[in-house]
Order: C-alpha cells, then sequence, then structure tokens
C-alpha cells in the first residue's frame, strides 16, 4: 500500500466561501481519485485526477465547482467552490496501485455554515 | 448504468456467529470485487478482494465468493468478534478501468 495524507482534517466553512483540499502520497501513483462521502452514505467518485491534464469528472460533477488539480505523481488539491451546506460532507483521495486496489487517504471533514 | 446493490442494510449477530453480506452488480465487464471496512470516523479500509478468474478467496476468518454468471459475490465473516463491528461496503470495477462503484454499506454489530 501507500502512505497517504490529507490536509486539513476538518473545517468549517461559510457559505459562499471556497476550501482547497490537498492530498498527498508518499509514493509516485499513476491514479489518484477525489470521492464524496455523505453523513451516512456510500462513496461516490467526484473525479479522476490526471497528471498532466484536466480531470475527468463523473455525472453530476463539474469543473467550476469541483477545481482538481495534479502536478506531479504524488501530489493533488481538489477545491470546493461557492459552498453550500449541501456541500458538507467528507471528501476522501484515494489512490489507485497494482491492478485496480484503491487506497485511501483519511478524509476531510467540511462542515458549510 | 453501473449499478452495485448491497444487501442487508444492517446486520446484527451474536459474538462467534458469522455474518453474510451480499452484492449484485450490473456490468458484467466488471473483473473485480473489492471489500472495504468502515469504522467511525476512519478511512474506508481494503479488507479482502476477488478477481473474476476466482470463485472463492479466504484470509482467515473472512472469505469471499464471486458467481460471474449470476452477477453476485459475497463476503463472509466467521466467529465474529467485537472489533468487526464497522461499515462494509463492496464494490465492482475493470469494466472501465480503476472507476469503482461502491454498493451502500451494511453496517454490521457485533454483540458481546
Amino acid at each position: 500500500s501507500a502512505v497517504i495524507s490529507q490536509k486539513p482534517s476538518r473545517d468549517i466553512c461559510q457559505r459562499g466561501t471556497s476550501l482547497t483540499i490537498q492530498c498527498q502520497v508518499d509514493s509516485q501513483v499513476t491514479m489518484m481519485f477525489w470521492y464524496r462521502q455523505q453523513p451516512g452514505q456510500s462513496l461516490t467518485l467526484i473525479a479522476t485526477a490526471n497528471q498532466g491534464s484536466e480531470a475527468t469528472y463523473e455525472s453530476g460533477f463539474v469543473i467550476d465547482k469541483f477545481p482538481i488539480s495534479r502536478p506531479n505523481l504524488t501530489f493533488s488539491t481538489l477545491t470546493v467552490s461557492n459552498m453550500s451546506p449541501e456541500d458538507s460532507s467528507i471528501y476522501l483521495c484515494s489512490v489507485g496501485l497494482g491492478s485496480y486496489e484503491q487506497y485511501f487517504g483519511p478524509g476531510t471533514r467540511l462542515t458549510v455554515t | 448504468g453501473e449499478n452495485v446493490e448491497q444487501h442487508p442494510s444492517t446486520l446484527s449477530v451474536q459474538e462467534g456467529d458469522s455474518a453474510v453480506i451480499k452484492c449484485t452488480y450490473s456490468d458484467s465487464a466488471s473483473n473485480y470485487f473489492p471489500w472495504y471496512k468502515q469504522e467511525l470516523g476512519k478511512r474506508p479500509q481494503l479488507i479482502i478482494d476477488i478477481r473474476s478468474n476466482v470463485g472463492e478467496k479466504k484470509d482467515q476468518r473472512i472469505a469471499v465468493t464471486l458467481n460471474k454468471t449470476a452477477k453476485h459475490f459475497s463476503l463472509h465473516i466467521t466467529e465474529t468478534q467485537p472489533e468487526d463491528s464497522a461499515v462494509y461496503f463492496c464494490a465492482a470495477s475493470g469494466a472501465g478501468g480503476f472507476k469503482t462503484i461502491f454498493g451502500a454499506g451494511t453496517r454490521l454489530f457485533v454483540k458481546a
């Protein structure tokens, strides 16, 4: 597996503002992903963070709302823009290793007031 | 679209009993089926996985079975312990590379 860290671990933000979440891996990985997990719910894939090109977004998620950067093979950021209370959730990054195994970061718990 | 259904949503067992969680998937091209355990406030952790060329896989007290024809797979936990209490997610991927679809989760309670 890999050691994956996320910053911040939690935050409370005002509606209308933006928050950038960082994901750092201790080794180079090709595949990095961002998920959302709403309280008591399952994991929903937001996008695949592609190194050197634009992220690939899943249905229901758009770049203007969730811009993603992937400057190198160990780091990615997810920004939650123009936040509303509905964006309150846990945001997790994950990395793909081997043949389809995914390992998750510790998550960022976001509360929007 | 792709879908993974998971049952039951809640499961309560007595310590020492077995627990079984079942999932079905819709995309016949899926070929990788991981199971994750998520304790309260923690990240999901990969506990076991199975690939489409294998029918069963076991690791100590946990085992997974896969029926590709019926498109369903199951997690079996034997001799359950209180520390097995958590939410378990099944998932399916491989049809479109790494893209992974998760089931809704099963909250397992193991009563001491």
